[in-house]
């Protein structure tokens, strides 16, 4: 079975902190993905990643960093968290093809930031 | 990249109801895909409808697609408690584009 796997399921988190989310699939995906859900807001587009050591920005990448070094793993970084960071990310990864095919999601990672 | 609207925001029928649920977007796609989140958790990948379908069929769901509309349906027949969840729509385009996804609707279920 298909498997997205996020470290941490909750984190709290003081701000100014460093805060690592690691993300690893086990599908040799080449696309893996960050989002970031806020009620009212739905889910938004951190950053994502086309392969290994690629990546591109989405629509919030302020405040963020993003680490692929191999392709299973994909990490989102908050330099320095601060309260307004305190949301559910969610990690998905898919398959390459010629069209937008289907993510596969972890179960995402509740951050809280004091 | 560009998100589908997920139209009502919000909706509560009774075990054994169908449900549909309706999304919006706003330009030329390939495929639309329907996802479901059950609380606090991450998203599940539903069903996939191609730009040149019309209308696909998986258990008891079935989805409807029309590109002149831009618009696309959800229908979940004889609702069960199980089904309470939120729903998303994506549009989705050529390879390299990232999905996104607007806030869903919510559906409530009552046994």
């Amino acid at each position: 079975d298909v498997k997205v796997t996020q470290s941490s399921r909750y984190l709290v988190k003081r701000t100014g902190e460093k805060v690592f989310l690691e993300c690893v699939q086990d599908m040799d995906h080449e696309n893996m993905f960050w989002y970031r859900q806020d009620p009212g807001l739905g889910l938004r587009l951190i950053y994502f990643s086309y392969d290994v050591k690629m990546k591109e920005k989405g629509d919030i990448p302020e405040g963020y960093s993003v680490s692929r070094e191999k392709k299973e793993r994909f990490s989102l970084i908050l330099e320095s968290a601060s309260t307004n960071q305190t949301s559910m990310y969610l990690c998905a990864s898919r398959l390459s093809t010629g069209e937008t095919g289907e993510l596969f999601f972890g179960e995402g990672s509740r951050l809280t930031v004091l | 990249s560009q998100q589908g609207e997920e139209d009502p925001q919000a909706l509560s029928i009774q075990e054994g109801e169908n449900a549909t649920m309706n999304c919006s977007y706003k330009t030329s796609i390939n495929n639309l895909q329907w996802y479901r989140q059950n609380s606090g958790r991450g998203l599940v990948h539903l069903i996939l409808i191609r730009s040149n379908e019309r209308e696909k069929h998986s258990g008891r769901l079935r989805v409807t697609l029309d590109t002149s509309k831009k618009s696309s349906s959800l229908l979940i027949t004889a609702s069960r408690a199980a089904d309470t969840a939120s729903y998303f729509c994506a549009p989705g385009g050529t390879g390299r584009r990232a999905l996104t996804f607007g806030s869903g609707t919510r559906l409530q279920v009552q046994p």
